[in-house]
């Protein structure tokens, strides 16, 4: 089964500065998709950015990218530029076609003002 | 499209009662996932539907656990004999069926009680 682990529960970022959430995963799939999510207090999960397994460039969405290493089955997500508003549970998940997707345990990102 | 609405957003229950949830997807999307997450971890997944077909269950959805998605657009589910550790947040999500590559939109979830 897949899973997918997340190595920091909580991390924390001065405003304006730069954080990198760490995501690691364990697939024997060569078609897959990683995605992350972001859980403000409000408990609604919204879409940050994902990244298909074939490409090899990596995702780009404004202030958020990822690292994508197929080969260490790693994705991490860098913010730049930090906002107050960034701060939430980040959940990194994967999903191979017609399977749902798994998430990790999350990353509770707080932002330093 | 007001995106994908769950209610209620808060359910308290004694122990032993039968609660029912109900999601609505985006109306396009034709896969609904119902996933549930306790504190401080991430959803666990439970069921999901294209249209009306209920194509996978987790082994966590015990048999006091029932969904429905009767005519292809909105959910239920129901949980009967609540006991304590059904005590959660449940989602619900819908997507596109098509590929692996669409992300899923949530709902706000409906968060359960039993007391």
């Amino acid at each position: 089964a897949q899973t997918v682990t997340q190595s920091q529960p909580e991390m924390s970022v001065q405003e304006a500065e730069t954080v990198t959430l760490s995501c690691t995963y364990d697939t024997s799939e060569s078609d897959y998709y990683l995605f992350w999510y972001k859980q403000p207090p409000s408990r609604q999960m919204i879409l940050v950015i994902r990244q298909e397994a074939y490409k090899q460039q990596n995702a780009t969405e404004n202030r958020f990218s990822v690292n994508f290493q197929k080969a260490a089955k790693s994705f991490s997500l860098k913010i730049s530029d930090s906002q107050l508003g960034d701060a939430a549970m980040y959940f990194c998940a994967y999903r191979s076609p017609g399977t749902p997707l798994v998430f990790g345990k999350g990353t509770r990102l707080s932002v330093i003002a | 499209d007001t995106g994908v609405s769950q209610n209620p957003r808060h359910k308290i229950t004694k122990r032993g009662q039968n609660v029912t949830f109900r999601c609505d997807p985006i109306s396009e999307h034709n896969r609904l996932y119902w996933y549930r997450q306790t504190l401080g971890q991430g959803p666990e997944f439970l069921t999901y539907f294209q249209n009306e077909a209920q194509l996978e269950k987790s082994r966590l959805l015990s048999d006091r656990f029932s969904a429905e998605r009767p005519k292809g657009s909105f959910s239920t589910l129901e949980i009967q004999r609540t006991e304590q550790g059904d005590s959660a947040m449940y989602l619900c999500a819908s997507s596109l069926a098509a590929g692996g590559g669409y992300g899923y939109t949530f709902g706000s979830g409906t968060r359960l009680t039993v007391v």
